[in-house]
C-alpha cells in the first residue's frame, strides 16, 4: 500500500492524558498536512509542513497541540492534557510540492480520538 | 481568504438517477483549483475530480463530472447513474497552500 497511512486508527483516552498520532505520507510527497474533523463538519486545517519545516499553523492549534516532522518523512501530532472537545477525527494528507497550487492532496484514513 | 459554500446539508436521490451537488467558491487568486472529495462512513477522504481555473473544458472522471461556471463561481459535481455505493458525504474544496473544505453534503441513494 503506497497511500498515506495513519496510526493508530482509533484511540480512546481519559481526559488529561496525552496522545500522539503518527502519519506516514506518500513517499515522494514533501508536503504533509494535518486536519481535524468533527461529526457532520468538513475537515478543518491545523498545520502543514514542507519537508521538515512547519510552514503554517491554524489558530485552532492551541498550545496543547504540537506537530513535528523531524526528518521530513513521517509526522507526529501530539495533544497534551486532552479535553473532551478534542474528540474528533484527525486526518493527515500529503502532496507533491505545489507548482501553481494545483497539485492534488491525498488523505489517509484518519485517526479517531475519543476523550472520556 | 478562500471560502467554499455548500448549501445542501443532505440529499435523497433514487438509484440510477443523476444527482447534482452544489458548490460555490470565493477566491481572489487568479489561478486556483477546485476539488471534490467523497467521504464514506469509514472516514477516508477519496479524491474524485479536479478542475483548474484555466481549464477550458469541464473535468470528467467516469460517472463524475464537474459543471464549472467561472463567472458564477460555481463548481457543481454531477454524478450520473447513481449507485447505492455513492451514499456518502461529499466535500467541495479549493486550495492555496492548503485545502479549504466546505461543510459537505450528505448524499443518500435510495434503492
Amino acid at each position: 500500500d503506497t497511500g498515506v497511512s495513519q496510526d493508530p486508527r482509533h484511540k480512546i483516552t481519559k481526559r488529561g492524558q496525552n496522545v500522539t498520532f503518527r502519519c506516514d505520507p506518500i513517499s515522494e510527497h514533501n508536503r504533509l498536512y494535518w486536519y481535524r474533523q468533527t461529526l457532520g463538519q468538513g475537515p478543518e486545517f491545523l498545520t502543514y509542513f514542507q519537508n521538515e519545516a512547519q510552514l503554517e499553523k491554524s489558530r485552532l492549534l492551541s498550545d496543547r497541540f504540537s506537530a513535528e516532522r523531524p526528518k521530513g518523512s513521517f509526522s507526529t501530532l501530539e495533544i497534551q492534557r486532552t479535553e473532551q472537545g478534542d474528540s474528533a477525527m484527525y486526518l493527515c494528507a500529503s502532496s507533491e510540492p505545489s507548482g501553481q497550487g494545483l497539485d492534488t492532496i491525498y488523505f489517509g484514513e484518519g485517526s479517531w480520538l475519543t476523550v472520556v | 481568504a478562500q471560502k467554499i459554500t455548500q448549501t445542501q446539508p443532505g440529499m435523497f436521490v433514487q438509484e440510477k438517477e443523476a444527482v447534482t451537488l452544489d458548490c460555490t467558491y470565493d477566491t481572489s487568486d487568479p489561478s486556483y483549483g477546485l476539488f471534490w472529495y467523497k467521504q464514506p462512513s469509514s472516514g477516508e477522504m477519496i479524491f474524485l475530480i479536479y478542475q483548474g481555473s484555466y481549464d477550458q473544458q469541464n473535468a470528467t472522471e467516469g460517472r463524475y463530472s464537474l459543471n464549472f461556471q467561472k463567472a458564477r463561481k460555481s463548481a457543481n459535481l454531477v454524478i450520473s447513474a447513481s449507485q447505492l455505493g455513492d451514499s456518502a458525504m461529499y466535500f467541495c474544496a479549493t486550495r492555496d497552500d492548503k485545502i479549504i473544505f466546505g461543510k459537505g453534503t450528505r448524499l443518500h441513494i435510495l434503492p
